[in-house]
């Protein structure tokens, strides 16, 4: 089945260790979503990229970067994980952007900053 | 972005319909209505979208109000697999409007045997 997979589950860094988050998708989609998810609280979007069009949104920190080698992989990096990265983090692909486009979302790496 | 909201939860009973209403009295004539939801442990999925007209789909039905000012998710049989966070959540059609879903705080929707 088509998908969009996030590689670990799971990951447990040190503070101020950097650490890559990885996404890919077999839907062959345009765009991918990085969003940032804290415990008992909704989704909020770090970035997409619409093909190599990188969008930053404004309130995301310096502390997290993205790239986009091709189509299919995107990943997330945390230059300086604090404490407060501790989060679920949430890809997701679209077709295009727009109001009709639906995204699909990975299952989600549980990040954990000791 | 155009605010929705959503009471904080909602309880239903295994095999009845469930019906979760969602405000945007903000919304623009360009905003679609886009449903999302959260099962535990797992990335949000989409459920349903649509613009003015009512819409159906496998997995729920949406009916929205004449004025556009709020719509309602219909879950016609609720199963426990069905207990989750449902999003309502507005979208821009333009590409610069629409690159993104604004999460609200949703409705946990508990399901009972």
């Amino acid at each position: 089945d088509a998908m969009v997979i996030q590689n670990p589950r799971y990951q447990v860094t040190q503070f101020g260790k950097p650490v890559t988050l990885s996404c890919s998708q077999t839907l062959n989609h345009n765009v991918m979503y990085w969003y940032q998810q804290k415990s008992s609280q909704a989704p909020k979007l770090l970035f997409h990229y619409y093909d190599k069009d990188f969008n930053n949104e404004a309130d995301t920190p310096d502390n997290f970067q993205s790239r986009r080698p091709n189509t299919s992989f995107c990943f997330l990096d945390i230059r300086s994980p604090g404490l407060g990265d501790a989060a679920m983090y949430l890809c997701a692909t679209s077709r295009a952007v727009g109001g009709i486009y639906e995204q699909y979302f990975g299952p989600g790496t549980r990040l954990t900053v000791t | 972005d155009a605010k929705t909201t959503q009471p904080n939860s909602m309880e239903s009973n295994e095999e009845e319909p469930v019906h979760l209403p969602c405000n945007h009295s903000t919304i623009s004539g360009t905003d679609y209505i886009h449903w999302y939801r959260q099962l535990p442990s797992q990335g949000p999925e989409y459920v349903i979208h649509g613009l003015t007209s009512n819409v159906n789909n496998r997995m729920a039905s949406l009916a929205i109000a004449e004025d556009r000012k709020s719509s309602t998710l219909i879950l016609h049989r609720a199963t426990l697999r069905d207990a989750a966070v449902y999003y309502c959540i507005l979208r821009g059609s333009s590409k610069a409007a629409g690159n993104k879903l604004t999460f609200g705080g949703g409705t946990r929707v508990l399901v009972k045997p």
